[in-house]
């Protein structure tokens, strides 16, 4: 699997974007990047994924650079609910095979502090 | 439920009990997947269950540890002779055969070994 670095924290002011970065400089053509988040206390929270293309849903955007050697991913106006630790991961994403499920092993992560 | 639930929230044991924890997945998902959590660490995989396919057991650090999955549904993750060192969160997460993953985790059983 392609290892990921990640900030160890940062804050951002609510209402405000927040770009968290990740990098992945030995990510294979097969992989995707995904992201999730922990929130204290509760299990992890898929936000999205995307293997070259960015992407957007309800939660966040995800921007993949060209030579998809980093990525950011973007909450456009974070409340003081989106404060958690934050997750990049990449992985082959085939269909509900194991070897997708063993390749979620989540790292430090970025400790997201949003200030009011 | 919409979510995944797992059961007890919390439990504590002696060190040498045995131990069972429960996972109800969202109906209809064909894929669940069992990981721990020790504290302050990242998360580690356990175990893979897909429809009718016999369990991807890799990630079980011991014999003492095992999971079934009874009629595609529920599963129920078990913990031989505990030792301190399971300590930790013990998260069930499922998935429909074609998401590529877990999306949807529950909130977990915080296991504490004494």
């Amino acid at each position: 699997d392609a290892k990921t670095t990640q900030p160890t924290s940062m804050d951002c002011a609510e209402g405000r974007a927040a770009n968290l970065p990740c990098n992945h400089s030995t990510i294979s053509g097969n992989e995707y990047v995904y992201w999730y988040r922990q929130i204290h206390s509760q299990g992890p929270q898929y936000i999205i994924h995307g293997l070259k293309n960015n992407e957007t849903n309800e939660m966040a955007s995800l921007i993949i650079t060209e030579d998809r050697k980093s990525s950011t991913l973007i909450l456009p106006h974070a409340t003081l609910r989106d404060t958690a630790v934050y997750y990049c991961i990449v992985r082959v994403a085939p269909s509900g095979t194991s070897g997708s499920a063993r390749q979620l092993t989540f790292g430090s992560g970025t400790q997201l502090t949003v200030l009011p | 439920g919409a979510g995944v639930s797992q059961s007890p929230s919390n439990k504590v044991t002696e060190k040498g009990k045995d131990v069972e924890l429960r996972c109800d997945p969202i109906s209809g998902h064909t894929a669940l997947y069992w990981y721990r959590q020790s504290l302050g660490q990242g998360l580690e995989f356990l175990i893979y269950f897909q429809g009718n396919s016999a369990p991807d057991k890799s990630g079980l650090p011991s014999d003492r540890f095992s999971a079934e999955r009874t009629g595609g549904s529920v599963s129920t993750l078990t913990i031989q002779r505990t030792q301190q060192e399971d300590s930790a969160v013990y998260l069930c997460a499922s998935s429909s055969g074609t998401s590529g993953g877990p999306k949807l985790f529950g909130p977990g059983t915080r296991l504490t070994v004494t």
